[in-house]
């Protein structure tokens, strides 16, 4: 059945760090891939997409691009802040499969 | 008031009460769902509503029923909870059958301590 795997955290970086958290998945067909992000004591938030392979999706200066021959759809950010300390979720869609999360810690 | 309400954002409850939460979406979806969120584990999801019916239970105990009395609005009804049910409860909508390329909209959950 589809699945997804991320890299395990916490992840802790330090501010303007740049950014990789890995997202490997496993499915049948061509599903749309997302990544969510949740701050503290809030629910998740869409963060970016890319409903096809080789589709970069973008957004608050993090990237990911759909590569259908690595199965992957890692998150990246050239420098992350203080700000962006969170969890994040890769999922994939139609129904909505989560990874396990990834906690970011950005120390100043 | 838009997108997607969960109340209460707090609740305490001993294993013998009955409580609900609440769960409403402005956003004109027609898809609701219950996911659980517990720590260090990956989301769960409970329950799916396409269009008022219930089309998925993930093997949730019977202490948790769910209620969809229209497509704007999902409860959660609870009773006689174990202290392993605490957690974060999270509501989420989206357009049903559109679901693969837009993803959902979450609410902000309610956390939920069962003493």
């Amino acid at each position: 059945g589809n699945s997804v795997t991320q890299m395990e955290g916490p992840v802790t970086l330090s501010e303007e760090a740049f950014l990789t958290i890995n997202c490997t998945y496993t499915a049948t067909g061509y599903p749309s891939l997302f990544w969510y992000v949740q701050y503290p004591g809030e629910g998740l938030q869409l963060l970016l997409k890319a409903t096809k392979a080789d589709d970069k999706g973008s957004n608050k200066g993090f990237e990911a691009t759909y590569r259908k021959e690595t199965t992957s759809f890692h998150l990246e950010k050239g420098s992350v802040q203080v700000s962006d300390s969170a969890v994040y979720f890769c999922a994939l869609g139609g129904k909505l499969i989560f990874g396990q999360g990834t906690e970011l810690s950005v120390k100043p | 008031e838009t997108g997607v309400t969960q109340t209460p954002r707090h609740l305490v409850m001993g294993m013998t009460n009955k409580k609900s939460l609440k769960c409403e979406q402005h956003l004109g979806h027609n898809a609701m769902y219950w996911y659980k969120q517990s720590a260090k584990k990956p989301l769960e999801l409970m329950f799916v509503y396409n269009f008022k019916e219930q089309t998925e239970n993930n093997s949730v105990p019977s202490r948790f029923s769910p209620e969809c009395p229209n497509s704007s609005h999902l409860f959660l009804h609870l009773h006689t909870l174990q202290p392993e049910d605490s957690a974060l409860y999270l509501c989420a909508s989206s357009q049903a059958g559109r679901q693969g390329g837009y993803g959902y909209t979450f609410g902000s959950g309610t956390r939920l301590t069962v003493v």
